[in-house]
């Protein structure tokens, strides 16, 4: 069975800190995609990343970073020097796309920034 | 880029009513949309995934017949609740799959029915 943990369900930071958003992900595919959304309190979701099974690279995109390590089954998220409009909900989700894909999503980490 | 939108953005109904929800793409064709729903702060759960011209597969324990699902065009997915409930109130969201997008995913901006 396919399964995303996020353990943390909310966290608070001060403004400028560095936060990490952890995500964990179980599947015996060995082709999937990977993804963190960012959901605002208006509702919508918004893409913040794409990873494929195969590549392993970590990203940085501005103040964002990821690190997918398969040894650990975990693709986890930072924001360096956040701030109170990175105030949301965060979602990790997963595709298989042997099950036709369908999005597996973790529980979500609301994230609050303190300014 | 690939874009999905969803109307309406927020209703009000009355129990028993019944509540219809669109779900477009707007600049490519999607045979496959899948409809979502997200209860206050819990996760985003697949109710159903909408085929273009055929009917709607259903996640395990979600109720068909209250749960309408047309699929009739390759741009346009509609979720229609019937006789619905308090317990409906919910966050539904639509997704569609474009091959041409770059991630290949797009969300619609989501539904917030309240039943009162």
């Amino acid at each position: 069975a396919q399964k995303v943990t996020q353990a943390q369900t909310e966290i608070s930071v001060v403004e400028k800190e560095d936060v990490t958003l952890d995500c964990v992900y179980e599947t015996r595919d060995t082709t999937y995609y990977l993804f963190w959304y960012k959901q605002p309190p208006s509702g919508e979701l918004v893409f913040l990343i794409r990873r494929n099974s195969f590549d392993e690279q970590n990203e940085i995109s501005g103040r964002y970073s990821w690190n997918f390590q398969k040894s650990t089954s975990s693709f986890n998220f930072t924001i360096t020097a956040s701030q109170v409009v990175d105030s949301a909900v965060y979602f990790c989700a997963l595709i298989l796309t042997s099950t036709g894909n369908q999005f597996y999503f973790g529980t979500g980490t609301s994230l609050t920034v303190i300014p | 880029g690939a874009v999905v939108s969803q109307h309406p953005s927020w209703v009000i109904c009355k129990s028993g009513t019944s509540v219809k929800i669109e779900c477009r793409s707007l600049d490519f064709q999607a045979t496959t949309m899948f409809w979502y729903r997200q209860f206050p702060k819990q996760s985003l759960m697949l109710m159903a995934t909408s085929n273009e011209g055929s009917k709607a597969t259903y996640e395990q324990g979600v109720e068909k017949d209250k749960f309408l699902i047309n699929h009739a065009s390759l741009t346009l997915s509609t979720l229609t609740v019937t006789s619905a409930h308090p317990e409906d109130s919910s966050f539904y969201i639509c997704s569609a799959w474009d091959q041409k997008a770059n991630y290949g995913y797009t969300f619609g901006s989501g539904t917030r029915l309240t039943v009162v």
